[in-house]
């Protein structure tokens, strides 16, 4: 596609719901990377994918997120039980390898507000 | 672990005023740096990076940033401001060996007429 895609861009859900975020990154990256924007707090980085393999997961701030990426393409950020500190901007992004070095490409992000 | 400080959380500059935007990183081996744009309700766009070779860097419009190492910073200008410009700034840093982008806080701009 022409830039990162991600859905939905604004969710609403009630504290202890489970809620799916979706990313379609760039056609032909690679590497895929979730982050997570909170007011003042900057980005925080969560997870990247080198294909469908997440080498690094140390950044999810609990066992109640999840992601995977299938065919190397389509990546869903899962959070279970949600809770109302998860309210934020979780931004997708992708590159077209995982290098340091690389350009990295940002969809326009998921709000999502636990109430 | 590499880290990145943005020193100001909101700039205000009047419009054709210079803009410098102040970013310390620290990095154990020699670091990527960026400087990233967010207009509002978009994604992040990047502006600029440094990886080698030369440590002035020029990026999009009109902005430029310079590497000093022995300061370990990499502050971000632009030497007339314009409307335009008001947007949250992110500097970042990643380090040789792939690691993923560290983000600092970011600094709003504003530029006044």
């Amino acid at each position: 596609g022409a830039g990162v895609s991600q859905s939905p861009s604004n969710k609403v859900t009630e504290k202890g719901k489970d809620v799916e975020l979706r990313c379609d990154p760039i056609s032909g990256h690679t590497a895929l990377y979730w982050y997570r924007q909170s007011l003042g707090q900057g980005l925080e980085f969560l997870i990247y994918f080198q294909g469908n393999s997440a080498p690094d997961k140390s950044g999810l701030p609990s066992d109640r997120f999840s992601a995977e990426r299938t065919g190397g393409s389509v990546s869903t950020l899962t959070i279970q039980r949600t809770q109302q500190e998860d309210s934020a901007v979780y931004l997708c992004a992708s590159s077209p390898i995982y290098s340091s070095g690389n350009t990295i490409y940002f969809g326009e992000g998921s709000w999502l507000t636990v109430v | 672990a590499q880290s990145v400080t943005q020193l100001g959380s909101h700039v205000s500059v009047s419009e054709g005023a210079l803009v410098l935007l102040r970013c310390n990183y620290s990095s154990s081996v020699p670091p990527y740096l960026f400087w990233y744009v967010q207009y509002p309700n978009q994604g992040l766009q990047l502006l600029l990076k440094y990886t080698t070779g030369a440590t002035l860097v020029k990026g999009i419009n009109g902005f430029e940033a310079e590497f000093k190492k022995s300061e370990t910073s990499f502050h971000l200008t632009k030497p007339s401001a314009h409307m335009s410009d008001a947007a949250e700034y992110f500097c970042a840093v990643s380090e040789a060996g792939n690691t993923p982008l560290v983000f600092g806080k970011g600094t709003r701009l504003s530029v006044i007429a």
